[in-house]
């Protein structure tokens, strides 16, 4: 149990264009849902929390308005990486958690994006 | 967690030693932390958390102790493997803010590599 994916795995856009990310909880509802990017040889840093059917809460430094999320139902969060370049270049990890389990947090296997 | 360097620390043992890994977390009011375990590629995988009344805790090969004091964390595997091989990061959970939200706050990470 407790199955989050993400898709796609990986994706390669041109500069200029805009990239969604979805992340789906399999088998149970995530009422929190977590978004870190990765670059390589570094660790992960929080971008956004989003809570199902309110606005995402961003962490200081992260643009909001170029990355877009939508967390519009129980299972289904999606980060838009709008107007992309090349250094939005990374590893983008969703985490989601369900609510009454404070401490639980379930991590996707990460999608590895390029802009070239 | 601190800052993220552009290197990570690297730990090199023997198949069959045990590892010690150590981490520094950063808030004194954290009260969970967990250990993942990072391949190359994917998302971070649970290997066993501990919450901040305990100061050690066992799983199946690791251990984790806690030093609340001097806000200090480490991993410990025995018998290591060449399938241990990955990067370690140490997270800590921040308490339960007014929103409800508790992101991990994760450490800068160790590369672990076995030697077979």
């Amino acid at each position: 149990g407790a199955v989050v994916s993400q898709h796609p795995s990986w994706v390669i856009c041109k500069s200029g264009t805009s990239v969604k990310i979805e992340c789906r909880s399999l088998d149970f509802q995530a009422t929190t849902m977590f978004w870190y990017r990765q670059f390589p040889k570094q660790s992960l840093m929080l971008m956004a929390t989003s809570n199902e059917g309110s606005k995402a809460t961003y962490e200081q430094g992260v643009e909001k308005d170029k990355f877009l999320i939508n967390h519009a139902s129980l299972t289904l969060s999606t980060l838009t990486v709008t107007s992309a370049h090349p250094e939005d270049s990374s590893f983008y990890i969703c985490s989601a958690k369900t609510s009454g389990r404070h401490y639980e947090q379930y991590f996707g296997p990460g999608t590895r994006l390029t802009v070239t | 967690g601190e800052s993220v360097g552009l290197h990570l620390p690297t730990l090199s043992v023997q198949e069959g030693d045990n590892s010690i890994i150590n981490c520094a977390y950063s808030n004194s009011a954290s009260d969970y932390f967990i250990w993942y375990k990072q391949e190359s590629g994917k998302g971070p995988q649970f290997i066993i958390d501990i919450r901040s009344n305990m100061d050690k805790r066992q799983g199946q090969r690791v251990t984790v102790l806690l030093n609340k004091t001097v806000k200090h964390l480490s991993l410990q595997i025995a018998a290591t493997q060449p399938g241990d091989s990955a990067v370690y990061f140490c997270a800590e959970n921040y308490p339960i803010t007014s929103s409800g939200n508790t992101p991990l706050v994760f450490g800068k990470g160790t590369r672990l590599s076995v030697i077979a």
